[in-house]
């Protein structure tokens, strides 16, 4: 079952400008994953938001929750163009349950 | 760092062929999981366990079986590969209830093409 929904799919942008994705999943949560995926490879950790926490920073990653709205926001700042990747939202929806993960979005950053 | 390693990074088999993708994490991790990704679709777990001997059915568990007989390799078999079996497959490991650490770590995957 699908639990997140990243918007948008697909997000084009010029390096230097800042990139923002969204996420919107269904049920309560424990907390909220951010993966990235460089094409063709496996997926690799970004940043975790527990479901009492609205805002995180990691450097140039901000990530938001708003457990009201059941959704979440990935920014990257001044982005460059090795941040083109896909990235996932994942939740865990309880205790050592598996991660469930949306469909991703594929941010081009173009030189 | 964590290592998941996968047997191979590119498989081609044919219909009917039994086929075996293994899994090993060098982090003593309880949890391992096996997803499927396709285009449009995102992941999608198969199976998962969590600890040696055991398994538990994901989303889409149909067509699939899975061997967990030593804590560090966790083996995804598809006993009859069809061509809609043709995915790029993901494994992950995570430490177990008695490790406030959520994160899934995951291998490069295999890319496997059935014919």
């Amino acid at each position: 079952s699908q639990q997140g929904e990243e918007d948008p799919q697909a997000l084009s942008i010029q390096e230097g400008e800042n990139a923002t994705m969204n996420c919107s999943y269904k049920t309560s949560i424990n907390n909220l994953q951010w993966y990235r995926q460089n094409s063709g490879r496996g997926l690799v950790h970004l940043i975790l938001i527990r479901s009492n926490e609205r805002e995180k920073h990691s450097g140039r990653l901000r990530v938001t929750l708003d457990t009201s709205k059941k959704s979440s926001s990935l920014l990257i700042t001044a982005s460059r163009a090795a941040d083109t990747a896909s990235y996932f939202c994942a939740t865990e929806n309880s205790g050592n349950t598996p991660l469930v993960f949306g469909k991703g979005t594929r941010l081009s950053v173009i030189a | 760092d964590v290592k998941v390693t996968q047997s191979s990074r590119y498989l081609v088999k044919r219909t009917g062929e039994k086929v075996f993708l293994e899994c090993v994490q060098d982090m003593d991790h309880e949890n391992m999981f096996w997803y499927r990704q396709d285009p449009g679709l995102g992941l999608r777990l198969i199976y998962f366990s969590y600890d040696v001997k055991m398994k538990e059915k994901g989303d889409i568990p149909e067509g699939y079986s899975v061997s967990r007989e030593k804590k560090e390799r966790f083996s995804l078999i598809l006993e009859s590969a069809s061509t809609n079996q043709t995915s790029m497959y993901l494994c992950a490991s995570r430490p177990g209830l008695a490790v406030t650490q959520e994160t899934q770590y995951f291998g490069p995957g295999t890319r496997l093409l059935v014919l």
